[in-house]
């Protein structure tokens, strides 16, 4: 069975700093896809960003980044510059080769601190 | 671009009454999701659609809930009879599909949230 884990329940960041939120998976399978959304009070699910498990590059939007360690099967997302904005819940995504369905974590709480 | 629409935004219905969530999917896509969401935990699929037919059912508790996509657009999430553990946000989610399921974005709407008394 795939499995994604966010270790870290809640997290806080004070406005304008960075923080980095946590997640594993496992999986058998060498070419696929991760994504990071992020769940306002508004409870829509947003696309933060995704990575290519077949690119060494981490992929970069905006103020979010991902640490993507193949090897290791980890996932980190990186906010820089946090902003009231991004308090929210965060959710790490895994859709298995050949299963079509999302995997998610049970997510990060972030907290921003004006 | 219109996002993906749910109604309603809240239910609340004692338990062993019926109820039904509706959902229009991004206009072209081809794949429709229902997720379960219980406070504090990750969305859970239900249901997946590809056009109007059901490709993985296999978490849907198929004794009480149903789904259907009529003509491959719209489609209809029903709970009969609710249960006091079916209280949480259901999620619907559609994506165009093209290029293999696993590297398509999911597109998310607001969700409906159920309470069950």
């Amino acid at each position: 069975a795939q499995t994604v884990t966010q270790s870290q329940p809640e997290m806080s960041v004070q406005e304008a700093e960075t923080v980095t939120l946590s997640c594993t998976y496992d999986t058998s399978e060498s070419d696929y896809y991760l994504f990071w959304y992020k769940q306002p009070p508004s409870r829509q699910m947003i696309l933060v960003i995704r990575q290519e498990a077949y690119k060494q590059q981490n992929a970069t939007e905006n103020r979010f980044s991902v640490n993507f360690q193949k090897a290791a099967k980890s996932f980190s997302l990186k906010i820089s510059d946090s902003q009231l904005g991004d308090a929210a819940m965060y959710f790490c995504a895994y859709p298995g080769a050949g299963s079509y369905q999302l995997t998610f974590g049970k997510g990060t709480k972030l907290s921003v601190i004006p | 671009e219109a996002g993906v629409a749910q109604s309603p935004r809240y239910k609340i219905i004692e338990k062993r009454q019926s109820v039904a969530f509706w959902c229009n999917p991004i206009s072209g896509h081809a794949t429709l999701y229902w997720y379960q969401q219980i406070l504090g935990q990750g969305p859970k699929l239900l249901i997946q659609f590809q056009n109007n037919g059901v490709v993985d059912d296999s978490q849907l508790p198929k004794d009480r809930f149903s789904a259907e996509r009529l003509k491959g657009v719209d489609s209809t999430l029903k709970i009969q009879p609710a249960k006091l553990e079916d209280s949480a946000v259901y999620l619907c989610a559609s994506s165009s599909s093209r290029g293999g399921f696993s590297k398509n974005i999911q597109y998310f709407g607001a969700g409906t949230r159920l309470s069950v008394l």
